[in-house]
């Protein structure tokens, strides 16, 4: 059974970066799965950010491009979120989530528990 | 993008009834190449992560009661909950997978009546 876990602080002031990790067990992060990032402002619905292949490839929401970078470290099975020049509207539940298919996209069946990011000073 | 609208935005509906939701996209997600429609289904409870009921907008994931049931084709989508249980109280979302960005519905609520 695929488990993933995010972890990264839980606070981060404005105009900083948001870093998160995604940690898998129970599988290996190089299956033909992409791997994701989606969040949701409290009260709110869900935003998917990024996904990458364990080869590195990856593809981005086009709004929020500019700021983000996500990447993979297949030797310690994790996948990593990077949110740069924070504001407020940032804060929410960031969740990673894998890609049900393999070598096809089928929504996303696995997901951490989340984490909850707050942007203030 | 891809809009994804859904509704209604919340509904009640007794134990034992039958919750209609409705998604519509804003575009065609059904691919010519495979003749499947590229949208998902999920459920969330409160301080849940959401998960994954339906898939190629009408095949149920594993472990999935059989009292949910996805259907439709092109952009007008619907999931049904046939006898509606107490722990089928939760906001169900459709999600696209056609093209990217990812997009999701604005969620609809469930609640007992």
């Amino acid at each position: 059974q695929v488990q993933l876990q995010e972890s990264g602080p839980g606070l981060v002031k404005p105009s900083g970066t948001l870093s998160l990790t995604c940690g898998v067990s129970g599988g290996s992060i190089s299956t033909n799965n992409w791997w994701h990032w989606v969040r949701q402002p409290p009260g709110k619905g869900l935003e998917w950010i990024a996904e990458i292949f364990h080869s590195g490839s990856t593809n981005y929401n086009p709004s929020l491009k500019s700021r983000v970078t996500i990447s993979v470290d297949r030797s310690k099975n994790q996948f990593s979120l990077e949110l740069n020049s924070v504001t407020a509207a940032d804060t929410a539940v960031y969740y990673c989530a894998r890609e049900r298919g393999s070598g096809s996209y089928q929504g996303f069946d696995y997901w951490g528990q989340g984490t909850l990011v707050t942007v203030s000073s | 993008d891809i809009v994804v609208a859904q509704s209604p935005g919340s509904l009640a509906v007794s134990l034992g009834e039958r919750a209609t939701i409705n998604c519509k996209s804003s575009q065609t997600v059904l691919s010519s190449s495979n003749n499947e429609n590229y949208l998902a289904w999920y459920q969330q409870k409160p301080g849940q992560p959401p998960r994954l009921l339906i898939y190629w907008a009408s095949t149920r994931e594993s472990g999935v009661p059989d009292r949910f049931s996805g259907s439709g084709s092109g952009t007008d989508f619907t999931l049904s909950i046939s006898g509606l249980q107490a722990e089928d109280v939760a906001v169900y979302y459709c999600q696209q997978y056609y093209s990217i960005p990812w997009t999701f519905g604005q969620g609809t609520r469930v609640e007992i009546k």
